[in-house]
């Protein structure tokens, strides 16, 4: 039973454009949701999070906007560099969980 | 300054052996997390220690595998005879925080790739 999904394996952008990465979830009690970036051969890192009282949060290139009626958030990223190239990973979570659920990922790369 | 450790980074083991998987969390973090991840799929959340304390292992199987976060030393995830499906990516996290997952706090190991022939 996959709550959170990504949909897009693979996304291939030019360097300087926008990435956009999708995530649809199933849960309505998700409250909180977060995007990690994985590069090969380690482990997840955090990127930005949102709380669904809020329906954008900006930390420099990345954006993160959530749709709660439509359970869609995205990440865009702008402009996209090279070292952006990774695997991105969805996550959400609720209030009293003691565990995030994760989406498949999607692995961006950014052709220079 | 050390992050997450994961030892071992990969193991190989045949049908029917032990796997044990060692984490030691970043200096500080009291809150430690397993996550699984089968090929082709994200990551999955198994079980969650506090310091001597299982706090939740609903993601857990629930034979064959089992964790403990002893007052000294590592956390340690423990696969009994193991079997093909077994195979898969452990991560450990680790948090300072409670309900470290739900602030974006988990800070993640390199994993542990287990192989199962």
């Amino acid at each position: 039973d996959q709550q959170v999904k990504q949909n897009s394996p693979s996304l291939s952008v030019q360097e300087g454009r926008i990435s956009i990465l999708n995530c649809d979830y199933t849960n309505s009690m998700f409250d909180y949701f977060l995007w990690y970036k994985k590069y090969p051969a380690e482990g997840p890192t955090f990127l930005i999070s949102i709380s669904s009282i809020k329906d954008k949060n900006e930390d420099g290139r990345f954006t993160v906007f959530l749709n709660k009626s439509a359970k869609h958030l995205s990440l865009h990223i702008v402009p996209s560099q090279p070292g952006d190239s990774a695997v991105y990973f969805c996550a959400a979570s609720f209030s009293g969980a003691n565990n995030l659920f994760f989406g498949t990922g999607t692995r961006l790369t950014v052709i220079p | 300054n050390a992050g997450v450790m994961q030892n071992p980074r990969h193991l190989v083991r045949r049908r029917g052996q032990e796997a044990r998987l060692r984490c030691s969390p970043v200096k500080g973090h009291s809150h430690v997390y397993w996550y699984r991840q089968l090929p082709e799929e994200g990551l999955k959340f198994m079980v969650y220690l506090q310091k001597e304390n299982i706090i939740d292992e609903s993601g857990m199987p629930k034979e064959r595998f089992s964790a403990e976060f002893p007052k000294e030393g590592p956390s340690i995830l423990r696969i009994q005879q193991v079997v093909r499906g077994d195979s898969a990516a452990y991560f450990c996290a680790s948090s300072p925080l409670l309900q470290g997952a739900n602030t974006g706090e988990l800070f993640f190991g390199e994993g542990s790739r287990l192989t199962v022939l």
